[in-house]
C-alpha cells in the first residue's frame, strides 16, 4: 500500500525560529511530491518537486526532494504567526492525473 | 476568476439520510477530484472525474457512495444512508488538464456531520 509519513506530527516554535518538516514516502509509480499548507480552509499549493536535489524556493519557504532516499523536507525560515497551519505532504502517482496520497500532516504552531 | 466552490460548507445529516455535496470547478477546469479527510487522518483520494465520465473511482467505498460530473452544472458527491463514520471533511479539487506540472486547486471543503 502506498504510504506517506510526515514528522513531526506537531511542532510549536517561537516567531523567528527556523523549522524543518519531514516527509518520507513508499509508493509505486512515483511521479511528483507536493507540499500544501492547510489552514482552516482548503489546502493551498506550495511546491511540486519532481527532481532530486533541486531546491524550490518561495519567500521564506523552501523544499527539496531526495528520490534515492525517498524523502523531502520543507524549510521555513524566520517563522511568523501566519505560518501556523497544517503542512501536508502528498505524493502524486503516475497515471497522468492528480491521484495523490497524502500524509497526515504536520501541525505547526508559531507563537509570538 | 473564482476558485473551486464547494457547497454547503457544513452539512448535518441524521443517520440514514442522504448527503449531497457539490463542487464547481474553477473556470476552464474540466477535471475534478474528490478527497475525504477523516479526523486525525490525511486526505484520501476518492474519485477522479472528467465531464460526464468517471475516470478512476478506486478510492470510493463500494456501497452508498457515488459521484457524477454532468455536462452542465457542478460535480456531485452523493452519500446514501449516511452513517456516523461518514463524518469527515470532503474536499474537491480541480485542474485544467492532466499533463505534467498540472496543479490542482482545492475548494474549502464540506464538513459533513452525521448525528
Amino acid at each position: 500500500e502506498d504510504k506517506v509519513v510526515q514528522s513531526p506530527l506537531s511542532l510549536v516554535v517561537h516567531e523567528g525560529d527556523t523549522v524543518t518538516l519531514n516527509c518520507s514516502y513508499e509508493v509505486t509509480n512515483f511521479r511528483s511530491l507536493l507540499w500544501y499548507k492547510q489552514e482552516k480552509k482548503a489546502p493551498t499549493f506550495l511546491f511540486m518537486l519532481t527532481s532530486s536535489g533541486i531546491e524550490k524556493k518561495s519567500g521564506r519557504l523552501s523544499s527539496i526532494l531526495d528520490k534515492k532516499e525517498l524523502f523531502s523536507i520543507l524549510n521555513i525560515t524566520a517563522t511568523q504567526t501566519g505560518d501556523s497551519a497544517i503542512y501536508l505532504c502528498a505524493v502524486e502517482l503516475t497515471g497522468g492525473y492528480q491521484k495523490v496520497t497524502f500524509g497526515i500532516g504536520t501541525k505547526l504552531q508559531v507563537i509570538p | 476568476n473564482a476558485g473551486v466552490m464547494q457547497n454547503p460548507r457544513h452539512l448535518v445529516r441524521r443517520r440514514g439520510q442522504e448527503a449531497r455535496l457539490r463542487c464547481s470547478p474553477m473556470k476552464g477546469h474540466s477535471h475534478v477530484y474528490w478527497y475525504r479527510q477523516l479526523p486525525e487522518e490525511g486526505l484520501k483520494f476518492m474519485v477522479y472525474l472528467q465531464k460526464e465520465n468517471i475516470i478512476d473511482e478506486s478510492g470510493m467505498p463500494k456501497e452508498r457512495f457515488s459521484a457524477e460530473f454532468p455536462k452542465e452544472g457542478p460535480s456531485i458527491l452523493r452519500i446514501q444512508q449516511v452513517v456516523r463514520g461518514d463524518s469527515a471533511a470532503y474536499f474537491c479539487a480541480s485542474s485544467h488538464g492532466r499533463g505534467e506540472n498540472t496543479e490542482a486547486f482545492f475548494g474549502q471543503g464540506t464538513r459533513l456531520t452525521v448525528v
